[in-house]
């Protein structure tokens, strides 16, 4: 069964850094792209980063752009999104996902809430 | 970025109706658009994949149809767990852009 757990998600004031986690199973992680993709409290899906099965290409939205840094070890079927100089309008529950080329997004995970305040 | 206008913007319909929702992308993304329906406190599920492809386990109710600009969800009798909030997503270009939702209720 493909599994999905995010971790890491909590409470920081802004300008503050969180790094999330997501751990795959049941599935050959290598084998697959990752996205991540948020969803302030109310709102709708906003699509933020993805990485290719191997770690070499990475794509930021430009509203997280310079400030988040995804990466992967694909060793621990683990990927990471690095998230630095937070700000109020990041707080949302960000969902890990994996990606079949061109197919959609055909696993997430339960999702992590990132909450941005003083 | 590709911008996904869905219609309507909420939908009302009662158990057994068959319903449409309505998908438009801003340029041509070909057949890669996708369907995903969300239900409160849980994560999307993709039900539809490039356009016409009925995700593995997501009901037979559910169809897609459309190419190049204009896209269609239907479900062709609506179950309880059908009212919830759906989601298009474009996966022909980077960012993978989704729709702002519609709601079923």
């Amino acid at each position: 069964e493909v599994q999905l757990v995010e971790s890491g998600g909590g409470l920081v004031q802004p300008g503050g850094s969180l790094r999330l986690s997501c751990v795959a199973s049941g599935f050959t992680f290598s084998s697959y792209a990752m996205h991540w993709v948020r969803q302030a409290p109310g709102k709708g899906l906003e699509y933020v980063s993805a990485i290719d099965s191997i770690g070499f290409s990475t794509y930021y939205a430009s509203s997280v752009q310079g400030r988040f840094t995804l990466s992967r070890d694909n060793s621990k079927d683990t990927v990471y999104l690095q998230m630095d100089s937070l700000r109020p309008e990041d707080t949302a529950l960000y969902y890990c996902a994996r990606g079949v080329l061109g197919a959609g997004l055909d696993y997430w995970g339960h999702g992590s809430l990132v909450t941005v305040s003083s | 970025d590709i911008q996904m206008t869905q219609s309507p913007s909420s939908l009302s319909a009662y158990l057994g109706d068959r319903v449409t929702i309505t998908c438009r992308a801003s340029q041509n993304i070909t057949n890669y658009l996708n369907w995903y329906r969300q239900t409160p406190g849980r994560a999307p599920n993709l039900l539809i994949h490039t356009a016409h492809s009925l995700h593995v386990g997501a009901p037979a109710r559910y169809s897609g149809g459309g190419s190049g600009t204009e896209f269609t969800l239907t479900i062709s009798t609506l179950h309880p767990e059908d009212f919830a909030t759906y989601y298009c997503q474009q996966s022909y270009a980077t960012p993978y852009t989704f729709g702002q939702g519609i709601k079923l209720e």
